[in-house]
């Protein structure tokens, strides 16, 4: 079953906005990474945060952790063309840090 | 560095047919990972290794089996395919790191059609 869910599921902004999607997931995790990935391709890390931290910036990415609410945001600001691709949250939970479960993701358009 | 490489890029296979999908990476990770991706369902983990010659269960492992005979290859196979295993599979590995955790690397996926 799926730990994350993302939303929306699908969000198009004008090049320059920012753009904002969450991802709620059901059970305690130890940590939370947010991959992109564009049209046919594999998928790339962006950003991890641990379950002790609340923020976490790399770039024009923002991400923060609420684990009261079991959520997060990915907040990418001044968005680009480049941007345009699907996002999704991965978690760990349990014992082991190897083994990731995966949202359903965020498609992101960048409109020029 | 290659990175994560997989083969093949794209096969049709029919009902009942067998095939390895190979993946193979440059890196020296030791966890390697296949995941199956369907519209709509995110990626679902189907196998998984931590270690030369070591092979795990993931989410959805019924139809595939998998083994590790070398820590750069990991392979997975259909023993007789279902159109329900159309999908795109990606492979991914990652460094043991001890405690701290680690980012995984993504192959470029492979687009199987079963009819």
């Amino acid at each position: 079953s799926q730990q994350g869910e993302e939303d929306p599921q699908a969000l198009s902004i004008q090049e320059g906005e920012n753009a904002t999607m969450n991802c709620s997931y059901k059970t305690s995790i130890n940590n939370l990474q947010w991959y992109r990935q564009n049209s046919g391709r594999g998928l790339v890390h962006l950003i991890l945060i641990r379950s002790n931290e609340r923020e976490k910036h790399s770039g024009r990415l923002r991400v923060t952790l609420d684990t009261s609410k079991k959520s997060s945001s990915l907040l990418i600001t001044a968005s680009r063309a480049a941007d345009t691709a699907s996002y999704f949250c991965a978690t760990t939970a349990g014992f082991g840090n190897e083994k990731l479960t995966f949202g359903t993701g965020t498609r992101l358009t960048i409109i020029p | 560095n290659a990175g994560v490489t997989q083969t093949p890029k794209f096969r049709v296979l029919k009902t009942g047919q067998s095939m390895t999908l190979l993946c193979a990476q440059d890196m020296n990770h030791e966890y390697m990972y296949w995941y199956r991706q369907d519209p709509g369902m995110g990626l679902r983990l189907i196998h998984y290794s931590v270690g030369e010659g070591t092979t795990a269960k993931g989410e959805v492992p019924d139809g595939y089996n998998v083994s590790r005979l070398k820590k750069q290859n990991f392979l997975l196979g259909l023993e007789s395919a279902a159109p329900s295993q159309t999908s795109v599979y990606f492979c991914a590995s990652s460094p043991y790191t001890g405690t701290r955790v680690p980012e995984q690397y993504f192959g470029p996926g492979t687009r199987l059609t079963v009819t």
